[in-house]
């Protein structure tokens, strides 16, 4: 069985700091991971996704994240955060296995401070 | 290209009433998903259709919640009698890929708020 977890239920940075959000996930084969960011009162945007290419996944908006399978990690982070970044983020992981369905995590909110 | 669609935006009702939302995908998007969010929870899978057909219901609480996608267009999603635990965000998806392989990306619509009192 698949699932997510995101370690973190708030972040606050400071605007022109870097981000960081932590994500582990457990998969029984090889997952496809996912970040979305949800902006309030906003659908879900895709920011970036892993299908076994690289390990490092460049997205939108500046973000990356790097999957891990030794750590069952897949961390997104920023360089420098904007104010514009203020969100709620969500991890999610889906599997062929599991036809596909995507798992959310709890998702990560984050506030940037000027 | 439009996004998905969805209304109402908000809905406040009473419990044991019923309520019924509406999504219209992207247009040429074969898959259809409706997703409940709790407040400080992520989005759960109730129901997902390809076409005009369903490929998982397996979370949908079927005593109560019903989904229907008759054209393989637009579809809508009814709570009768709708209970205390509904209040959520309810969520539709889209996406062009087909069947459960389908890992092509899901465009969200904005969501429904629905209140239950």
């Amino acid at each position: 069985a698949q699932s997510v977890t995101q370690l973190d239920s708030h972040v606050s940075v400071s605007e022109g700091t870097p981000v960081l959000l932590r994500c582990n996930y457990s998969s029984s084969y090889s997952p496809s991971l996912f970040w979305y960011v949800q902006h309030p009162n906003k659908g879900l945007q895709l920011l970036l996704k892993y299908t076994s290419a690289a390990t490092l996944v460049k997205g939108i908006n500046g973000f990356e994240a790097e999957f891990k399978k030794s750590e069952t990690s897949f961390h997104l982070t920023k360089p420098s955060a904007h104010m514009s970044d203020a969100a709620e983020y969500f991890c999610v992981v889906s599997e062929a296995a599991a036809g596909n369905k995507l798992t959310f995590g709890g998702g990560t909110r984050v506030l940037v401070k000027p | 290209e439009a996004g998905v669609a969805q209304s109402p935006r908000y809905k406040i009702i009473e419990k044991r009433q019923s309520v019924a939302f509406w999504c219209n995908p992207i247009s040429g998007h074969a898959t259809l998903y409706w997703y409940q969010q709790i407040l400080g929870q992520g989005p759960k899978l109730l129901i997902q259709f390809q076409n005009n057909g369903v490929v998982d219901d397996s979370q949908l609480p079927k005593d109560r919640f019903s989904a229907e996608r008759l054209k393989g267009v637009d579809s809508t999603l009814k709570i009768q009698p709708a209970k205390l635990e509904d209040s959520a965000v309810y969520l539709c998806a889209s996406s062009e890929g087909r069947g459960r392989d389908n890992n092509s990306p899901l465009h969200f619509g904005n969501g429904t708020r629905l209140t239950v009192t």
